[in-house]
C-alpha cells in the first residue's frame, strides 16, 4: 500500500517561498510507472494541477502555465520523497496542497490513486 | 488547455435516490476521464478511472460512462457517506485538468 506523507508550514508571509514535501512509503520517486504530482484546492480555483516529476531514463518536470516561472518540483532518492517550492507568493496562493500519485501502467490511463493528507497554506503578513 | 465542465454545480438529493452528474471536455479525450469523491479536510478518493472502471474497494452503486467528450457519474441508491463534492479529471494530456465539482448535498 502507497503512502504520502506531506510535511511544511502552514503560513507563509507574501512574497516568500512556501516549500512542501511529500515521502513516498511503498514505491519509489523513480519508479517507471509514476508522476508524482502537487495539486492544490481552493474556493476560488477548484482542484488545479500545479506540477509533476518523473523519471523515464532521466528526470522530466511538468508546469502549469498559471505558476511556470514560480514553481519548482524535485525528486530526493536518497530520501524517496519529492517536493514543491512555490516563490513569490500572495494571497492568490492561499489552498490546500496535495501530494499525489499519479499512476500510468500498462492497462489503463493514468489516475491519482494515491493521495497525501493535504496541507493548509496560508498566505498572509 | 482541455476545459472539463461539469453539471450540475451542486444538487440536493435523499438517501435511496439515483443521481447523475455530467462532464464535458472541451476536445475528446477518448476514455482518459476519471472521477474523485472529495469530503472536507480529506484527500481526494479515487472512484472511476478510464470512464467506467470502478476503483478497487469503491460500491458498486458508483457507476461511470461515456467516451469522447461526454461523460456521467451515476450514484444509484445515495448512502448518508456518499455527500460530498465529486470532480471529474482528464488525464489525456498536461495540464491535467479538473472539472468544477458538484456538490451533493442532503434534501
Amino acid at each position: 500500500q502507497v503512502q504520502l506523507q506531506q510535511a511544511g508550514p502552514g503560513l507563509v508571509k507574501p512574497s516568500q517561498t512556501l516549500s512542501l514535501t511529500c515521502a513516498i512509503s511503498g514505491d519509489s520517486v523513480s519508479s517507471n510507472y509514476a508522476a508524482w504530482t502537487w495539486i492544490r484546492q481552493s474556493p476560488s480555483r477548484g482542484l488545479e494541477w500545479l506540477g509533476r516529476t518523473y523519471y523515464r531514463s532521466r528526470w522530466y518536470n511538468e508546469y502549469a502555465v498559471s505558476v511556470r516561472g514560480r514553481i519548482t518540483v524535485n525528486p530526493d532518492t536518497s530520501e524517496n520523497q519529492f517536493s514543491l517550492q512555490l516563490n513569490s507568493v500572495t494571497p492568490e496562493d492561499t489552498a490546500v496542497y496535495f501530494c499525489a500519485r499519479d499512476f500510468n501502467g500498462d492497462t489503463s490511463p493514468p489516475l491519482f490513486d494515491f493521495w497525501g493528507q493535504g496541507t493548509l497554506v496560508t498566505v498572509s503578513s | 488547455d482541455i476545459q472539463m465542465t461539469q453539471s450540475p454545480s451542486s444538487l440536493s438529493a435523499s438517501v435511496g435516490d439515483r443521481v447523475t452528474i455530467t462532464c464535458r471536455a472541451s476536445q475528446s479525450i477518448t476514455n482518459y476521464l476519471n472521477w474523485y469523491q472529495h469530503k472536507p479536510g480529506k484527500a481526494p478518493k479515487l472512484l472511476i478511472y478510464a470512464a467506467s472502471s470502478l476503483q478497487s474497494g469503491v460500491p458498486s452503486r458508483f457507476s461511470g460512462s461515456g467516451s469522447g467528450t461526454d461523460f456521467s457519474l451515476t450514484i444509484s441508491g445515495l448512502q448518508p457517506a456518499d455527500f460530498a463534492t465529486y470532480y471529474c479529471q482528464q488525464s489525456y494530456s498536461v495540464p491535467l485538468t479538473f472539472g468544477g465539482g458538484t456538490k451533493v448535498e442532503i434534501k
